[in-house]
């Protein structure tokens, strides 16, 4: 099956340094990587996600970069602030399956 | 509208005891899924249904799980014989088209469960 790695588990930046997290994916058929963010005590909820038929998309300060070839795929968070402050998870899912392989969570603090 | 809902909040139960955890999906939503959250931990699968039926469910750990989804709406998760190992935080999600592997998953708040 499919297996999702995703570092580093904590990360600390300071206000307005931006905040790398990267994934890596075993499953060469997975088509689909959605990241969640799940703020202290309330549920993941998506905030960007990247189809295999594209290499980077972007929302504003945050944007998802995607190496097929590599099967690696990373967020960037730009400008960081204090409420970027939560546990960030990756995903991989392919077409066909509807159940994403999350990875174990990034830990992201944003000190003012 | 309203969004995924899951009862109750909290549970704490005492070593051995049977417990019933609920979620309410999205209406129109035909994919349910379970997942268990321990402290720290990531995302851990345990089953999901497309409609009453589950075509997976891998991720159960031991057959004191157990869950039904009935009218293709709300689904219960049933942990039989409780063990401290079993505490963590239990999400529910839901989305609009199974099968597919673009839908968003919607999360529930999650039930927090501390077997004593």
């Amino acid at each position: 099956g499919e297996n999702v790695e995703q570092h580093p588990s904590t990360l600390s930046v300071q206000e307005g340094d931006s905040a790398v997290i990267k994934c890596t994916y075993s499953d060469s058929a997975s088509n689909y990587f959605p990241w969640y963010k799940q703020e202290l005590g309330k549920r993941p909820q998506l905030i960007i996600d990247i189809r295999s038929n594209v290499g980077e998309k972007k929302d504003q300060r945050i944007a998802v970069t995607l190496n097929k070839t590599a099967k690696h795929f990373s967020l960037h968070i730009t400008e960081t602030q204090p409420e970027d402050s939560a546990v960030y998870f990756c995903a991989a899912s392919k077409g066909g399956s509807y159940i994403p392989t999350f990875g174990r969570g990034t830990s992201l603090i944003v000190h003012p | 509208g309203a969004g995924v809902s899951q009862s109750p909040s909290n549970k704490v139960t005492e070593k051995g005891k049977d417990v019933e955890l609920r979620c309410d999906p999205i209406s129109g939503h035909t994919a349910l899924y379970w997942y268990r959250q321990s402290l720290g931990q990531g995302l851990e699968f345990l089953i999901y249904f497309q409609g009453n039926s589950a075509p997976d469910k891998s991720g159960l750990p031991s057959d004191r799980f157990s869950a039904e989804r009935t009218g293709g709406s709300v689904s219960t998760l049933t942990i039989q014989r409780t063990q401290q190992e079993d505490s963590a935080v239990y999400l529910c999600a839901s989305s609009l088209v199974g099968g597919q592997p673009y839908n968003e998953q919607f999360f529930g708040p999650g039930t927090r469960l501390t077997v004593l």
